[in-house]
C-alpha cells in the first residue's frame, strides 16, 4: 500500500499569512494527488486535484504543486474561513490512502 | 445538483451487523465508481472500500476485509455497505464519495452517517 505522510501535523498561523503544507508519498504516484479541506462536523471538501488543478468554486489563494512523491498545498493569504484540517490523498491505486491530516489553527 | 445521502447508522453491539445506504441523485450514477470512507472520532480519514460502476470489482481496506461488503444497485441509484462482525474500532462517521476513476479525486461526498459499536 502507498503511505501518505503530511507535515506538519498542526500549524498555527495568522490571517494574511502564507502557509505551505507538504505531502510525501511512499512511492511515485505521478500527479494523482488530491487535497481536501474539512471543517468540524462537515464532510471533506475537494480543493485541488491532479496535484495542481483547482476545483471549481475554490478561491485562487489555494494552489498545489508537485509530482512523483513530493507535493505541496499553499494558501497565499489566509482568510478566517480557511482554518480547518487539510488532507492529501493519492488516487493512483487502491487503497486510495489519505495523509494523516494537518490542522490549521489561528495564532 | 449532485447529492449523496447516507443512512443506516446507529448503535450496535460488538459482533453485530449494520447496513449502510447511500442514495445518489443529480448525476448519472452508472457513470461513476464509488467509495466508502470513514472517520473515527477525533481521527483522520480512512478509505474503506471501492466499487466499479458496474459493481463487478470491489476493493477493501485490510482493516475491514472479510467483514464488510460493498455493493450497488444501479437501478435504484444506491450504494451499500454491509458491515458484519463489528468491532469497537469500527466506530466512525461513514461517508460515501463519488469517484470518476483512477487519477481522479473523490469530488462529491455525502454528509456522513455515524456508526457506534458499543455494549
Amino acid at each position: 500500500d502507498i503511505q501518505m505522510t503530511q507535515s506538519p501535523s498542526s500549524l498555527s498561523a495568522s490571517v494574511g499569512d502564507r502557509v505551505t503544507i507538504t505531502c510525501r508519498a511512499s512511492q511515485s504516484i505521478s500527479s494523482y494527488l488530491n487535497w481536501y479541506q474539512q471543517k468540524p462536523g462537515k464532510a471533506p471538501k475537494l480543493l485541488i486535484y491532479a496535484a495542481s488543478s483547482l476545483q471549481s468554486g475554490v478561491p485562487s489563494r489555494f494552489s498545489g504543486s508537485g509530482s512523483g512523491t513530493d507535493f505541496t498545498l499553499t494558501i497565499s493569504s489566509l482568510q478566517p474561513e480557511d482554518f480547518a484540517t487539510f488532507y492529501c490523498q493519492q488516487s493512483y491505486t487502491a487503497p486510495y490512502t489519505f495523509g494523516q491530516g494537518t490542522k490549521l489553527e489561528i495564532k | 445538483e449532485v447529492q449523496l445521502v447516507e443512512s443506516g447508522g446507529g448503535l450496535v453491539q460488538p459482533g453485530g451487523s449494520l447496513s449502510l445506504s447511500c442514495a445518489a441523485s443529480g448525476f448519472t450514477f452508472t457513470s461513476y465508481e464509488m467509495n466508502w470512507v470513514r472517520q473515527a472520532p477525533g481521527k483522520g480519514l480512512e478509505w474503506v472500500s471501492y466499487i466499479t460502476s458496474s459493481g463487478r470489482t470491489m476493493y477493501y481496506a485490510d482493516s475491514v476485509k472479510g467483514r464488510f461488503t460493498i455493493s450497488r444497485d444501479n437501478a435504484k441509484n444506491s450504494l451499500y455497505l454491509q458491515m458484519n462482525s463489528l468491532r469497537a474500532e469500527d466506530t466512525a462517521v461513514y461517508y460515501c464519495a463519488r469517484f470518476a476513476g483512477r487519477g481522479r479525486p473523490f469530488d462529491y461526498w455525502g454528509q456522513g452517517t455515524l456508526v457506534t459499536v458499543s455494549s
